[in-house]
């Protein structure tokens, strides 16, 4: 069964550098999404991606944050200089079509640590 | 943004039982549900959803109920397997947001054998 894919699952890194996640969604979905969840919190939206460029984002997904479809499988969100409170897990998801009805698939998910 | 939430952050069960897990809802406007659920190290995983035109759906072993009089959403599963254990999400939209959606905070689902 296809699935979405994300690497690294476990990315380490100093208040103020960029990192970015990885996200390889199931290859015939057009809407991309990225969620975030605080330990012991919610998920969150943070932001819907499709014919590249952004449809939604949330609040949360200020200047910091940016995605790319840098290729017809890759997924990226970027975090332009981490802040202690981007320590999370961050979730990719992918559906076919978007919108009511449209099951979206999550990742397993990167868990970012910031020092 | 819309508050969605959850009544019981925890609920233990016995095998075989059935479980009942709650959410609330404040936006009126919200018109569609999901139900996920998380297991330990994993992504959510879609369970059921149910658009607001309706006030019942049936999947296999999972029942969502919608009660858009009181904002209240809940999810039935019959006969809880230990395999039910995980962490349960309500998520919801809004027409013209098709996107973007609300989380609860989770209920913990614990199934004791």
């Amino acid at each position: 069964e296809p699935e979405v894919t994300q690497t690294p699952s476990h990315q380490v890194t100093q208040m103020g550098q960029e990192v970015i996640l990885r996200c390889v969604p199931i290859s015939n979905h057009l809407y991309f999404y990225w969620y975030r969840q605080i330990l012991g919190q919610k998920v969150e939206f943070l932001v819907s991606f499709y014919n590249n460029e952004i449809s939604e984002k949330s609040e949360i997904f200020d200047d910091q944050f940016s995605v790319e479809r840098p290729d017809g499988s890759n997924f990226t969100l970027k975090i332009r200089s981490t802040k202690l409170e981007d320590s999370a897990m961050y979730f990719c998801a992918s559906s076919e079509l978007g919108g009511e009805g449209d099951t979206q698939y999550f990742g397993p998910g990167t868990r970012l640590t910031v020092l | 943004g819309e508050s969605v939430g959850l009544h019981l952050p925890t609920l233990s069960v016995q095998e075989g039982d059935n479980s009942i897990i709650n959410c609330a809802y404040s936006n009126s406007a919200s018109d569609y549900f999901i139900w996920y659920k998380q297991e330990s190290g994993k992504g959510p995983q879609f369970i059921i959803d149910i658009r607001s035109n309706m006030d019942k759906r049936q999947g296999q072993r999972v029942t969502v109920l919608l009660n858009k009089t009181v904002k209240h959403l809940s999810l039935q599963i019959a006969a809880t397997q230990p395999g039910d254990s995980a962490v349960y999400f309500c998520a919801e939209n809004s027409a013209g947001n098709f996107n973007k959606f609300y989380f609860g905070s989770g209920t913990k689902l614990n199934v004791k054998p």
